[in-house]
């Protein structure tokens, strides 16, 4: 069963503007993580941002933040002032074993000047 | 300071024979993870070694998958008797220990095509 869903397979945005990516997850647990990686075309997976179940506060880091809504399982990523080095696969996950990551099938988000 | 490495980079092999793919974590880092990322079943787990210990090794696809790690370090993915639907990108990650709260910092990963 899917565990995670993230039902944009391509988003596009023009630079310097905001763009939202969705993701929804299931889970029985009532701690876990929750993560947003960026994949470049150089395969390298960059951790963008993570989120504790347990804080209801939104985690943010510099252009990126997201809006967690626990009750609904909802994890969405906005990337504001968009840049060209910000084109990418960009992956929502889910850790809620300890360990492994439960990955989503991923947006390819299309940065336009 | 370095980050996780993986050997080789790309690999072509004939169906039927077998492969080894390296991993080499950060320095300290007592976690080690195997992922496949395939165009048709996206990012999925395949093992996990907490020291030199696989607690799980749930994900592995098959018996002809199999992995080591030894001396808390160095990892390498085995898969014996390879099939076409192997190929794909494999991807090693490590972490400070096997919890959420530590990031699992990836490799550049393993692109292996099987002919």
């Amino acid at each position: 069963a899917q565990t995670v869903t993230q039902s944009q397979p391509e988003m596009s945005v023009q630079e310097a503007e905001t763009v939202t990516l969705s993701c929804t997850y299931d889970t029985s647990e009532s701690d876990y993580y929750l993560f947003w990686y960026k994949q470049p075309p150089s395969r390298q997976m960059i951790l963008v941002i993570r989120q504790e179940a347990y804080k209801q506060q939104n985690a943010t880091e510099n252009r990126f933040s997201v809006n967690f809504q626990k009750a609904a399982k909802s994890f969405s990523l906005k990337i504001s002032d968009s840049q060209l080095g910000d084109a990418a696969m960009y992956f929502c996950a889910l850790e809620n074993s300890g360990y492994a990551l439960n990955f989503g099938k991923g947006t390819s988000l299309l940065v336009t000047p | 300071g370095a980050g996780v490495s993986q050997s080789p980079s790309n690999k072509v092999t004939e169906k039927g024979k077998d492969v080894e793919l390296r991993c080499d974590p950060i320095s300290g880092h007592t976690a080690l993870y195997w992922y496949r990322q395939s165009l048709g079943q996206g990012l999925e787990f395949l093992i996990y070694f907490q020291g030199n210990s696989a607690p799980d090794k749930s994900g592995l696809p098959s018996d002809r998958f199999s992995a080591e790690r030894t001396g808390g370090s160095v990892s390498t993915l085995t898969i014996q008797r390879t099939q076409q639907e192997d190929s794909a990108v494999y991807l090693c990650a490590s972490s400070l220990d096997g919890s959420g709260s530590y990031e699992q910092y990836f490799g550049p990963g393993t692109r292996l095509t099987v002919t």
